[in-house]
């Protein structure tokens, strides 16, 4: 059974440019959350997506978007990239049913901006 | 509102000696608190979960952690130290929803 995968591993860009990570959850896993992890730093809440649409949002600007798809496979799109941009984003999922459950992490997309 | 405090950032042991990884937590609701370990250039890893059963929880790897609503607690410790525990462990605290919210992150270096 294969776990959270994300593409790509690394990526590197230039300020202004739009990026777009991948994620496919567990197998079995309905909801997606994706996470931005600065270095030294705990990941911060992005966004999570259930049944195709966003259903909570973090403190994010509107430059970071996503998708889900009816396969449960997600997207994390980001516009406008700023320096500051630059961290590893992880995606983790987790089922809907009942509140509190575990969330099961990928290995992160490491994304610099230059 | 949630939040998490780990009260260490840094913490050293020798081999074979225990564990003692602070957190606090600030919940609005009854709250659902976990533990996740991160190796270097590796996926963040459940250690253990607490959702308001029994106070002391134990994880994988020889981990525990006890909650204490008093002191709005929720240590990890571990009885003996082994050099492959070297990580960087994460506190996390849920809310209604599942959204996570992480702290800081305490380094842990074990000492041959």
């Amino acid at each position: 059974d294969a776990g959270v995968t994300q593409s790509p591993t690394h990526l590197i860009k230039t300020r202004g440019q739009q990026v777009t990570l991948r994620c496919s959850p567990k197998s079995g896993h309905d909801t997606v959350s994706w996470y931005q992890q600065a270095l030294g730093q705990g990941p911060q809440f992005i966004f999570q997506y259930y049944e195709e649409e966003e259903r909570q949002r973090g403190n994010f600007p509107d430059r970071f978007s996503g998708h889900q798809f009816p396969n449960y496979s997600s997207e994390l799109n980001v516009n406008a990239l700023l320096l500051g941009d630059s961290a590893l984003y992880l995606c983790a999922s987790s089922l809907v049913a009942g509140d509190y459950n575990e969330q099961f992490f990928g290995p992160g997309t490491r994304l610099t901006v230059l | 509102a949630q939040s998490v405090t780990q009260l260490d950032s840094h913490v050293s042991v020798s081999e074979g000696t225990p564990v003692l990884l602070r957190c606090n937590y600030s919940s609005s609701y009854s709250p659902s608190l976990f533990w996740y370990v991160q190796h270097p250039n590796k996926g963040l890893q459940l250690l253990l979960k607490y959702t308001s059963a029994a106070t002391l929880v134990k994880g994988i790897n020889g981990f525990e952690a006890e909650f204490k609503k008093s002191e709005t607690s929720f240590h990890l410790t571990k009885p003996s130290a082994h050099m492959s525990d070297a990580a960087e462990y994460f506190c996390v605290v849920s809310k209604p929803g599942n959204q996570f919210y992480f702290g800081t992150g305490t380094s842990l270096t074990v000492i041959p």
